[in-house]
C-alpha cells in the first residue's frame, strides 16, 4: 500500500523568499507523483505531475518539484513567493498499476508582506 | 469541454437520517470516478473509487456506501448518519488512463447534528 507524508502543517515565509514543501511517500512499487493546490474557498488543481523521464518538474505558477528515488521524496519548491500562493498544498501518489490516488495531510503555505 | 457537477453545496442532517450525495460528469465517457472526504489536519480521505458502471472499490470501511448506476453518474450514500459522518466531500474524476491527473468537484459540506 501507498502513502504519503507531509511533516509541515504550516509553513509561513516572506514575500520573494524561496520555499520548499516537503513530500516523502512509501510504496513497494513505482509511482506516479503529485502535486496540488487549494486556494482559499477554491477547489483543488494541479500544480505537477511526476510520471516517468525528467526527476525536474515544473508546473504552473513557477513552481518545481524533484523526484528523488532513493530518498522516496517529491519537495515541491519555488524560488519566490507572491502573496497569491498562500494556499493549501496536497501530495499525492498512485501506485503505477492502480488506479488509487492517496493524498497526503497537506501543508498550508502563508506567504507574509 | 468537461465538467464535474456535484451536489448539494451545503447540508445539514440529523444523526440517524439518511444521506445521498450525488456527482455526475460531462463531456467524457468511462472516466474513473473517486470520492474524498477532507478534513483539517487530516488531508485528503479516499472513500471509495470506481472503475466502471457497478465496479466499486472501498478504501475505508465506515458508515457509508457508494454505488455507479451509470458511467458518468457517482453517489455517495449512507442510510443512519453518525456525527463522525460530518466533513467536506469531494467527488473528483480522472480519464481511464493510469497516472491522469484528477479533476475535482466544487464538493459538499455535510454537518451531522
Amino acid at each position: 500500500a501507498q502513502s504519503v507524508t507531509q511533516l509541515d502543517s504550516q509553513v509561513p515565509v516572506f514575500e520573494e523568499a524561496p520555499v520548499e514543501l516537503r513530500c516523502n511517500y512509501s510504496s513497494s512499487v513505482s509511482v506516479y507523483l503529485f502535486w496540488y493546490v487549494q486556494y482559499p474557498n477554491q477547489g483543488l488543481q494541479l500544480l505537477l505531475k511526476y510520471l516517468s523521464g525528467s526527476t525536474l518538474v515544473k508546473g504552473i505558477n513557477g513552481f518545481e518539484a524533484e523526484f528523488n528515488k532513493s530518498q522516496t521524496s517529491f519537495h515541491l519548491r519555488k524560488p519566490s513567493v507572491h502573496i497569491s500562493d498562500t494556499a493549501e498544498y496536497f501530495c499525492a501518489v498512485s501506485a503505477s498499476g492502480t488506479y488509487k490516488y492517496i493524498f497526503g495531510t497537506g501543508t498550508r503555505l502563508k506567504v507574509l508582506a | 469541454s468537461q465538467t464535474i457537477h456535484q451536489w448539494p453545496a451545503t447540508l445539514v442532517q440529523p444523526v440517524g437520517s439518511p444521506l445521498s450525495l450525488e456527482c455526475t460528469v460531462e463531456g467524457t465517457s468511462n472516466p474513473n470516478l473517486y470520492w474524498y472526504r477532507q478534513a483539517a489536519g487530516r488531508g485528503l480521505q479516499l472513500l471509495f473509487y470506481s472503475v466502471g458502471i457497478g465496479q466499486i472499490s472501498s478504501e475505508v470501511p465506515q458508515n457509508l456506501s457508494a454505488s455507479r448506476p451509470q458511467d458518468r453518474q457517482f453517489i455517495l450514500s449512507s442510510k443512519k448518519l453518525l456525527l463522525s459522518d460530518s466533513g467536506f466531500y469531494l467527488c473528483a474524476w480522472s480519464a481511464l488512463l493510469k497516472g491522469e491527473k484528477l479533476f475535482f468537484g466544487s464538493g459538499t459540506q455535510l454537518s451531522v447534528l
